[in-house]
């Protein structure tokens, strides 16, 4: 069964930070990957997603994100985060007609 | 911006009323999903659609029931509303390529 897992449920950072998101995914056959943001009161935006070619996605806002198939991570980093970081990322995986997401992380820059 | 909307935004009613959450897309997606979400929790996928005459039912339980008649429309159903239904709904549609999901605004439902 395809399943997707994020190991931090909060992170706290200052502005100016690096940032790295864990994100762990199990799944058979094609392993399509996306990370997803909601700011404070707004819906849901892609952040970046991975289907295949360059392990290395750039998404938008300085975002990106490794896929390591041999450790079935999808982990997303940003070099310098900025206090309009602040929000809930979700990591989430496509298969059979459906996309699973892990439980989010809340992350909170402090100015 | 994804053409994906939702109504209402903002929900309070009283236990055991009727309420439909309307969702619907312009972008001619086949596939759409509602998602119920606690706040700062995760996603739970309740129903989805793969086109018009087609429902199916989430990985979460849910006591609604969905309808897709026309491609752009799809509404969410709670027959008798109850506290335990308190939760956020966040409609989706697939896109045509590239599996990327297109969110709604979501309804914040309260139930008192």
């Amino acid at each position: 069964a395809q399943s997707v897992s994020q190991h931090n449920h909060h992170v706290i950072l200052s502005e100016a930070a690096s940032l790295e998101l864990g994100c762990n995914y199990s799944y058979g056959g094609t392993v399509n990957l996306f990370w997803y943001v909601q700011y404070p009161g707004q819906h849901l935006q892609l952040l970046l997603k991975y289907f295949s070619g360059d392990p290395l996605v750039k998404g938008i806002k300085g975002f990106e994100a490794e896929f390591i198939k041999s450790k079935f991570s999808f982990n997303l980093r940003k070099p310098s985060v900025q206090w309009s970081d602040t929000a809930e990322y979700f990591c989430a995986g496509f298969g059979n007609e459906k996309l699973t997401f892990g439980t989010g992380t809340r992350l909170t820059i402090i100015p | 911006e994804a053409d994906i909307y939702q109504t209402p935004r903002y929900l309070v009613i009283g236990t055991g009323k009727k309420i439909t959450l309307e969702c619907s897309q312009t972008m001619g997606h086949d596939k759409m999903y509602w998602y119920q979400q606690d706040p700062g929790m995760e996603l739970h996928l309740i129903h989805y659609s793969y086109g018009v005459n087609s429902t199916e039912k989430g990985d979460l339980s849910s006591e609604s029931t969905v309808s897709r008649i026309r491609t752009e429309h799809f509404p969410l159903t709670l027959e008798s509303a109850r506290p335990s239904h308190t939760s956020q709904y966040l409609c989706a549609s697939l896109g045509l390529a590239g599996y990327e999901q297109y969110f709604g605004p979501g309804t914040r439902l309260t139930v008192t």
